[in-house]
């Protein structure tokens, strides 16, 4: 079965520095993977996907992902953050084989220091 | 981007009543629905996957009796929460998917907070 893990669970960080909020998923074929922010008391946005092509993907607000199949991880960075990155993150995997079923991380919540 | 709304924004019902809501893609047919629902402070949970014209599927756990799902038109799905109990208070929310090839996106709904008092 699908599954999709992230190591952190909650990251605290000073305004300017760099972030990288781990991913990974469980599955045997094809996946198509994202990111998705929640801000406090909001609903999701898609920050970044990857379907195929380039395995480093940029998304929106200064965020990008890398893919890497060999390890079955997608992690987010940002070089640096902002006090307006509070915010509770998810990656998430879906597949063709799985029904298109999207699957979620258990989130990364994540507090930035102004 | 395609956009999907949910009616309504939030419920606020008494136990043992139902409570319907509704999901719409309002630029794109949806063949496929998904719902979820989301407690406080935890991921979304997959309940069930909707598809136009059939039967939802139901995740293992989620009890089909008590969360009616109905998905009558390209652009409509519609989840009841029957003989509702205060557990079963929560955020749900509402996709909508469009396939091209392998490629995939849901298009999430702003989520409906229920209350069951």
């Amino acid at each position: 079965a699908q599954s999709v893990s992230q190591h952190n669970h909650h990251v605290i960080l000073s305004e300017a520095a760099s972030l990288e909020l781990g991913c990974n998923y469980s599955y045997g074929g094809t996946v198509n993977l994202f990111w998705y922010v929640q801000y406090p008391g909001q609903h999701l946005q898609l920050l970044l996907k990857y379907f195929s092509g380039d395995p480093l993907v940029k998304g929106i607000k200064g965020f990008e992902a890398e893919f890497i199949k060999s390890k079955f991880s997608f992690n987010l960075r940002k070089p640096s953050v902002q006090w307006s990155d509070t915010a509770e993150y998810f990656c998430a995997v879906n597949a063709r084989t799985g029904g298109f079923k999207t699957i979620f991380g258990a989130g990364t919540r994540l507090f930035v220091k102004a | 981007g395609a956009v999907v709304s949910q009616h309504p924004s939030w419920v606020i019902c008494k136990s043992g009543t139902s409570v319907k809501i509704e999901c719409r893609s309002l630029d794109f047919q949806a063949t496929t629905m998904f719902w979820y629902r989301q407690f406080p402070k935890q991921s979304l949970m997959l309940m069930a996957t909707s598809n136009e014209g059939s039967k939802a599927t139901y995740e293992q756990g989620v009890e089909k009796d008590k969360f009616l799902i109905n998905h009558a038109s390209l652009t409509l799905s519609t989840l009841t929460v029957t003989s509702a109990h205060p557990e079963d208070s929560s955020f749900y929310i509402c996709s909508a998917s469009e396939i091209s090839g392998e490629s995939y996106e849901q298009y999430f709904g702003p989520g409906t907070r229920l209350t069951v008092t």
